[in-house]
């Protein structure tokens, strides 16, 4: 992985349903990675930072997951509401003065 | 605080005219960061400051952009000329370096659009 990665593009589901994204990261020179939240005319808002391997955070119905070693992190989102509807960006933190690397986001829809 | 203030919201202009975008970082932080959001690009770094000193501009596009911070409390973008593949939104952040939880905090973004 030399980028930062973030799969599914987009994601539709319905109100109840829980859902999980993925972000990839190249795993070396790792300092923390960062989850935010983007509704749409907004800007982005800070979820997570996480920096040790094997981190679990949780935020209401969103909790995220980390592996440093293998260069991974899911975002969990149990029991989607439409206010969950958003795109999802993780980073990439290197430690150089929180210079971040963005993946492109996922983009979730829930609907009633 | 009132978070990161940015100015203006929106900008139109026509091509070939200067285009100056502001920021207010939050109080008491000591980075700062320009990003843009393209469609194709997603949201890339332009140049960040750390103590009012520019660390990395390597991602901004060419020397018609740039960007200066004069004291902690204030930063400008400046574009000149413009061209219309510049139209996109840019968004300021701050942060604080050294806190152990770095997240960046945005700013509302100015949305250019140029003719």
């Amino acid at each position: 992985i030399l980028n930062v990665e973030q799969s599914p593009q987009s994601l539709h589901v319905q109100e109840g349903d829980s859902t999980n994204f993925t972000c990839s990261f190249p795993s070396s020179n790792f300092y923390a990675l960062h989850w935010y939240r983007w509704e749409t005319a907004k800007s982005p808002e800070a979820l997570f930072v996480m920096t040790l391997n094997g981190d679990e955070k949780k935020k209401g119905r969103i909790s995220a997951t980390l592996n440093t070693k293998e260069g991974y992190s899911y975002l969990y989102i149990k029991g989607s509401q439409p206010e969950d509807s958003a795109t999802y960006l993780c980073a990439r933190d290197t430690g150089t003065a929180s210079k971040l690397t963005f993946g492109t986001g996922t983009r979730l829809q829930v609907t009633l | 605080d009132a978070g990161v203030i940015q100015s203006p919201r929106h900008e139109v202009t026509e091509m070939g005219q200067e285009v100056t975008l502001r920021c207010k970082p939050i109080s008491g932080h000591n980075s700062l960061f320009w990003y843009r959001q393209t469609m194709m690009r997603g949201l890339e770094l332009l140049i960040y400051f750390n103590n009012n000193v520019p660390i990395d501009d390597s991602g901004m596009p060419e020397d018609r952009f740039s960007a200066k911070m004069p004291n902690a409390s204030f930063s400008t973008l400046k574009i000149q000329p413009s061209e219309p593949r510049d139209s996109a939104v840019y968004f300021c952040a701050s942060s604080f370096f050294g806190a152990g939880d770095e997240k960046l905090f945005f700013g509302s973004g100015t949305q250019l659009s140029v003719l």
